[in-house]
């Protein structure tokens, strides 16, 4: 069946700018999670969804990001005045469960701030 | 595509042989363990899970290890092939933790 479906793959944006970056999970999974890869390091952990609801957004850097999931399935990650850090590949991924099962990742999207 | 992972750890082998990466766990609280595979341009990919109440669990050409007296992880590939060709992490998670907690990855090279 069809993975995890992230769009669009690549953004150049400028600095200062705002991006939205899209998400569709597997149908049928209740658990959404947001992760950034910066080059050279593992996925590290942003928000998680349960449904609707952000369950944990511990993991997103500071208030320019924002994430929603408003009918419990396709999620857009929302960026608002993009600086250079923030360039990375900005991984989705979806699980049956959530908790304690493994999650499926989309390809990513590679987010370029210059 | 762009690689993932330029100064990563990098473990070589011949096809055919098998291989073994490790992995040291931070939490000694973890209870849930996955290897994860990932080639250039693309997301991670399951490869297979283990929870703690267990110490070894076998796939299809895949062994994983867990030693949690060592907080230790290993994933072991049977007659390696050219497509293992990849940068595998071990991620791990706790509890009702919602996160996966990713290591630094090591990248597998296959040589013929």
């Amino acid at each position: 069946g069809a993975g995890v479906s992230q769009t669009p793959s690549n953004k150049v944006t400028e600095k200062g700018k705002y991006v939205e970056l899209r998400c569709d999970p597997i149908s049928g999974h209740t658990a959404l999670y947001w992760y950034r890869q910066s080059l050279g390091q593992g996925p590290e952990f942003l928000i998680y969804f349960q449904g609707t609801g952000a369950a944990d957004d511990s993991g997103l850097p500071n208030d320019r990001f924002f994430a929603v999931r408003p009918e419990g399935s396709v999620s857009t990650l929302k960026i608002q005045r993009t600086e250079r850090g923030d360039s990375a590949v900005y991984l989705c991924a979806s699980s049956h469960k959530g908790l304690n099962s493994p999650l499926h990742f989309g390809n990513g999207t590679r987010l370029t701030v210059t | 595509g762009e690689s993932v992972g330029l100064h990563l750890p990098t473990l070589s082998v011949q096809e055919g042989d098998n291989s073994i990466i490790n992995c040291a766990y931070s939490n000694s609280a973890s209870d849930y363990f996955i290897w994860y595979k990932q080639e250039s341009g693309k997301g991670p990919q399951f490869i297979i899970d283990i929870r703690s109440n267990m110490d070894k669990r076998q796939g299809q050409r895949v062994t994983v290890l867990l030693n949690k007296t060592v907080k230790h992880l290993s994933l072991q590939i049977a007659a390696t092939q050219p497509g293992d060709s990849a940068v595998y992490f071990c991620a791990e998670t706790f509890g009702t933790a919602s996160k996966l907690t990713f290591g630094t990855g090591t990248r597998l090279q296959v040589t013929l």
